[in-house]
């Protein structure tokens, strides 16, 4: 079955560590998205990606960093310059790149930091 | 740049129905309603593209006023399986590239 898989599903760290979170797709879309989710803020976008080999940032980049060198993974770096990183991290991935079609889900990661 | 949403919360007996709103102070291209469950992901509902223009899905449907710039959804004859929480999603005119979404509804319906 086609689908989004996001990998860890739990995950902790110490403060001042690195974490990559890893968004993996095989629905052969052009388009890949991180958002974060915290409570009562909704989803904020982190960073979104178009095609392969180059993204944006979206509205809360600082602390973070993402690679796409193939068209089926997006993954998230949390860097040690988030301040606040513990959140529940989505991935998602739409069909086209011109304009927003419906956005397909992982089932997200949850960062906890110690 | 966040659309707004209200009611924050709803709740509603079986049968009961409610409106959420979604506005933006930017000019929309487009609209996009999901529906998140506790510890699921989001579930795509529908997507409003021109003024005016209404859809339904089940007994959900929803309106996209772009003058006003805002979207309603409406939620006829609460099921329980309606629940969650329900977020739009906003496409900007000249940034649609990218889909920003509002702070959510909480929506509890009890029997």
């Amino acid at each position: 079955d086609g689908g989004i898989t996001q990998s860890p599903k739990y995950l902790f760290r110490k403060e001042g560590q690195n974490v990559t979170l890893s968004c993996e797709q095989n629905l052969n879309h052009d388009a890949m998205y991180w958002y974060r989710q915290d409570p009562g803020q909704g989803l904020r976008l982190i960073y979104y990606s178009q095609i392969v080999n180059d993204f944006q940032k979206g509205d809360i980049a600082e602390g973070y960093s993402v690679s796409r060198e193939k068209k089926e993974s997006f993954p998230l770096t949390v860097t040690s310059a988030q301040k606040n990183p513990t959140a529940f991290y989505l991935c998602a991935s739409s069909v086209t790149a011109a304009g927003t079609g419906e956005l397909f889900f992982g089932e997200g990661s949850r960062l906890t930091v110690l | 740049q966040q659309p707004v949403q209200s009611p924050q919360a709803v709740i509603l007996r079986e049968g009961e129905d409610a409106v959420i709103n979604c506005s933006s102070s930017k000019a929309l291209y487009s609209v996009h309603w999901y529906r998140q469950k506790h510890g699921e992901a989001p579930v795509f509902l529908m997507i409003l593209l021109k003024g005016g223009e209404q859809k339904g899905h089940e007994k959900i449907s929803a309106s996209f006023n772009e003058k006003k710039q805002q979207s309603s959804l409406y939620l006829t004859a609460s099921q329980l399986s309606y629940s969650g929480t329900y977020f739009c999603g906003t496409e900007y005119r000249g940034n649609t590239d990218k889909l920003i979404f509002g702070t959510g509804t909480r929506l509890q319906v009890f029997p």
